[in-house]
């Protein structure tokens, strides 16, 4: 199993500034790496997938880069709505796996 | 609309079974492989099985194997998520979600809570 570990695991953030989230594979994933935003009782949303593509209605200021073991999630000037939980997804390998969440407050 | 909905959660004793459903509309379901993601109270997301669009493919976690079974209906554009000899560790949000990979759209969740 693909252990997907995230850091860290709250990120204290101001409005406006920027955000960078980790998101480490402990064996390479290629570029099958996916990022989620999940808020308090609601369904994850999908952002970013294979490594870099943004999802639909996902706006420019969020951005994913990375290759192999090593991704990086940023929100480039954090609004007000994505205060929220981020996920990391590999699925290179079965059983998909998901990194534990980072959290990103308002500072 | 893309739409997914998850239903039948519910308190239920250690060793005990339950069925949860998830509805999908505004999409061809039978064009789709879906999945059943789990997320205990405070943690992080669990992948639990995937069944691709016409059941020739379907794999389980681990620790589920044996106890759940994953099936789906397409003339009802419904999924289902069989669960017997549930566990206290098996107490999560169970969301059905579209995707092999990456997942979207998922539902709102379901509550499974096994306790005594």
């Amino acid at each position: 199993e693909i252990v997907m570990t995230q850091s860290p695991a709250t990120l204290s953030v101001s409005p406006g500034e920027r955000a960078t989230l980790s998101c480490r594979a402990s064996q390479s994933v290629s570029n099958k790496l996916a990022w989620y935003q999940q808020k308090p009782g609601q369904a994850p949303r999908l952002l970013i997938y294979d490594i870099s593509t943004r999802a639909t209605d996902i706006p420019a200021r969020f951005s994913g880069s990375g290759s192999g073991r090593e991704f990086t999630l940023t929100i480039s000037s954090l609004q007000s709505e994505d205060f929220a939980v981020y996920s990391c997804q590999q699925y290179n390998n079965w059983p998909r796996t998901f990194g534990q969440g980072t959290k990103v407050e308002i500072k | 609309e893309v739409q997914l909905v998850e239903s039948g959660g519910d308190l239920v004793q250690p060793g005990g079974s339950l069925r949860l459903s998830c509805a999908a509309s505004g999409f061809t379901f039978s064009d789709y492989w879906m999945t059943w993601v789990r997320q205990a109270p405070g943690k992080g997301l669990e992948w639990v099985a995937y069944m691709n669009h016409d059941e020739s493919e379907i794999y389980y976690l681990d620790s589920v194997k044996g106890r759940f079974t994953i099936s789906r209906d397409n003339a009802k554009n419904s999924l289902y998520l069989q669960m017997i000899s549930l566990r206290a560790e098996d107490t999560a949000v169970y969301y059905c979600a579209r995707g092999n990979g990456w997942y979207q759209p998922w539902g709102r969740g379901t509550l499974v809570t096994v306790s005594s």
